[in-house]
């Protein structure tokens, strides 16, 4: 059962335009969300995250929304830039209940910015 | 700040020997670490989670008696694969939490270790 669905394997956009990547999930108990964005052969880098109380949450080029009654969260980054071609995977935990804050992850989506 | 570190970061060894990899929380203290497994083309799998002395929690489907796991102190988790086979091949990523204040609750992982079993 994939709790966490990044429905979009791929993106390609163009420099300086917005890239907008998806993500959905199933388990009404997530209650804090990340975003990380992976290099290949290297460990993920935290993003930025956004926690069930809050629709929106901003930190320079990156945005990301949660619509919790669609259970539904993106990512916006404006501009896009060349460098942010990567595989972008999105996380939810459920910090109420006990689980340690195990993060369950999307399986990623692969962003290409072209020059 | 939130720097983890992997060693080694990458390890080629024979079937049936064991590895060991070590997972640093270089600037803050870890209360908590995760160790993960990602095959190609595929997103991360939670292999296990571990606190600071005491034993770790393993996700179902992992053989805790072939990946030990040890969390001796807050800035230091170790992941041994025993006696490995060419199936255990994988990239092993750790992560761990606990920063104090700010981003308490998120996860800062470490580059990888690249694992092949000949």
């Amino acid at each position: 059962d994939q709790q966490v669905k990044q429905n979009s394997p791929s993106l390609s956009v163009q420099e300086g335009r917005i890239s907008i990547l998806n993500c959905d999930y199933t388990n009404s108990m997530f209650d804090y969300f990340l975003w990380y964005k992976k290099y290949p052969a290297e460990g993920p880098t935290f993003l930025i995250s956004i926690s069930s109380i809050k629709d929106k949450n901003e930190d320079g080029r990156f945005t990301v929304f949660l619509n919790k009654s669609a259970k539904h969260l993106s990512l916006h980054i404006v501009p896009s830039q060349p460098g942010d071609s990567a595989v972008y995977f999105c996380a939810a935990s459920a910090r109420g209940s006990s689980n340690t804050g195990k993060l369950i992850f999307g399986q990623g989506t692969t962003l290409q910015v072209k020059p | 700040g939130a720097v983890v570190s992997q060693h080694p970061s990458r390890v080629i060894c024979k079937s049936g020997t064991s590895v060991k990899i070590e997972c640093r929380s270089l600037d803050f203290q870890a209360t908590t670490m995760f160790w993960y497994r990602q095959f190609p083309k595929q997103s991360l799998m939670l292999m296990a989670t571990s606190n600071e002395g005491s034993k770790a929690t393993y996700e179902q489907g992992v053989e805790k008696d072939k990946f030990l796991i040890n969390h001796a102190s807050l800035t230091l988790s170790t992941l041994t694969v025993t006696s490995a086979h060419p199936e255990d091949s994988s990239f092993y990523i750790c992560s761990a939490s606990g920063l104090a204040g700010g981003q308490a609750d998120t996860q800062y992982f470490g580059p990888g270790t690249r694992l092949t079993v000949l």
